[in-house]
């Protein structure tokens, strides 16, 4: 069964770097998401994408962090100058079409900020 | 401000029982629900997602829907230890594609 992929597992970086975090969404696939999960606290949305731009974002996705679709299979979120409070799991996902449509979450990437 | 409810549990169940986790939500527009499970420490995995009122029935899981009331269960039949999880309600309003997740509802099922 098809599976969308993120690399890598375990991110460990200092505050105030950049990081990027990498997923392979399911093939066919139109709908592209980024979730985090805070340990012990809710999953939260960050961020949609469709036909190549932000289709939604929460009010956590500000300046520090963007998306982009450098190729025709990889959909990355970058974080730039990490603060401690940006360590999470981050799950990427995909949907088929919009709202009426199941979103496949990957394994997630920790991201451990020191 | 978009709220989804759960209990935060946990849940006990005997195996074999029939475990009932429910779910209310705030936003009268959402239009679709999903029922995600979560082992700990790993990534959210669907298990069932219902658009109308009424049930609908896959294998040992029911989702349940009551626009009305505003509340979505999910049944879980003969269950067994490997169910034991969180499980996430998450919801879509008609104003856009975000999951708004629930706090989840941790199940034990004990042998």
């Amino acid at each position: 069964e098809p599976e969308v992929t993120q690399t890598p597992s375990h991110q460990v970086t200092q505050m105030g770097q950049e990081v990027i975090l990498r997923c392979v969404p399911i093939s066919n696939h139109l709908y592209f998401y980024w979730y985090r999960q805070i340990l012990g606290q809710k999953v939260e949305f960050l961020v949609s994408f469709y036909n190549n731009e932000i289709s939604e974002k929460s009010e956590i996705f500000d300046d520090q962090f963007s998306v982009e679709r450098p190729d025709g299979s990889n959909f990355t979120l970058k974080i730039r100058s990490t603060k401690l409070e940006d360590s999470a799991m981050y799950f990427c996902a995909s949907s088929p079409g919009g709202a009426d449509q199941p979103q496949h979450f990957g394994d997630g990437t920790r991201l451990s900020i020191l | 401000q978009k709220e989804v409810e759960q209990n935060s549990g946990p849940l006990s169940v005997p195996e074999g029982a029939i475990a009932s986790l429910n779910c209310t939500y705030s936003d009268r527009g959402s239009q679709s629900f999903f029922w995600y499970r979560q082992y700990s420490g790993k990534s959210p995995e669907l298990i069932m997602f219902i658009y109308s009122n009424g049930d609908k029935e896959d294998g040992r899981f029911t989702a349940q829907l009551n626009k009305a009331s505003q509340y979505v269960s999910l049944l879980i039949r003969d269950s067994q230890p490997s169910d034991s999880a969180t499980y996430l309600c998450a919801v879509i309003s008609n104003a856009g594609n975000m999951l708004t997740f629930g706090g989840g509802t941790r199940l034990m099922v004990k042998p």
